[in-house]
């Protein structure tokens, strides 16, 4: 059972549309965290938030404790936003839990 | 300000070497993590140490080790190598732990053969 869940696994939108990508989780956690990757490996942390909700130009993290679920959107996506997107959290005992991430492709 | 540093980028062992890994963290941060990325496993947490301390240690066997040095720089070590340990190996480091922002490296790709 993973202890984080994302959807969708792969996406393709068209240049210009809204995305949204969803991460559910099972354990308390202390901090959610949003990762984007690119080819050839280097993560970076979009979002870190343990409520409500945070945005950083045209990407939005929301996140709903009582239901355990966070949300990624992207407005207005371009072809630079393609990449894979991932969850992760951390929870009470200072454990680290990843997704196993959103592959977005968005198309000129 | 610099960046994550991890070294090397590539590397090719052969099963049953062992290996050692090196991170240096952004100036000031205090806590660097490990983990192991597989196209299998997808990313995993392998430990976390803070203040030359190791706070918290992901599923891994014995065989994977660390440790952090007084200005922060930290060492992942793997012995006994096997096929299943290829992967790339990103380190993070932060200001204090994982309610701080984590900042990662490119990664080391390890290769075994």
């Amino acid at each position: 059972k993973n202890e984080v869940e994302q959807s969708p696994q792969n996406l393709t939108a068209q240049e210009g549309e809204f995305i949204t990508i969803n991460c559910s989780y099972s354990v308390g956690i202390s901090a959610l965290h949003w990762l984007q990757q690119h080819p050839g490996g280097g993560i970076v942390s979009l979002f870190m938030l343990s409520s409500g909700k945070k945005k950083h130009g045209r990407l939005i993290a929301t996140i709903n404790i009582q239901e355990k679920h966070s949300s990624l959107h992207i407005t207005a996506s371009h072809p630079r936003d393609s990449a894979v997107y991932i969850c992760a959290v951390s929870n009470t005992g200072n454990q680290f839990y990843f997704g196993t991430g959103t592959s977005l492709t968005v198309i000129p | 300000k610099a960046g994550v540093t991890q070294t090397p980028r590539y590397l090719i062992k052969t099963r049953g070497q062992q290996v050692t890994l090196s991170c240096s963290p952004i100036s000031g941060h205090r806590s660097v993590s490990w983990y192991q990325q597989t196209p299998g496993q997808g990313l995993q947490f392998l430990f976390e140490y803070f203040s030359e301390t190791q706070r918290n240690k992901g599923n891994f066997p014995g065989r994977f080790s660390g440790r952090q040095f007084s200005n922060s720089r930290s060492e992942m070590n793997v012995s006994t190598l096997e096929l299943g340990d290829s992967a790339l190996y990103l380190c993070a480091s932060s200001l204090t732990d994982y309610n701080s922002p984590l900042h990662f490296g490119n990664g080391t790709r390890l290769t075994v053969t």
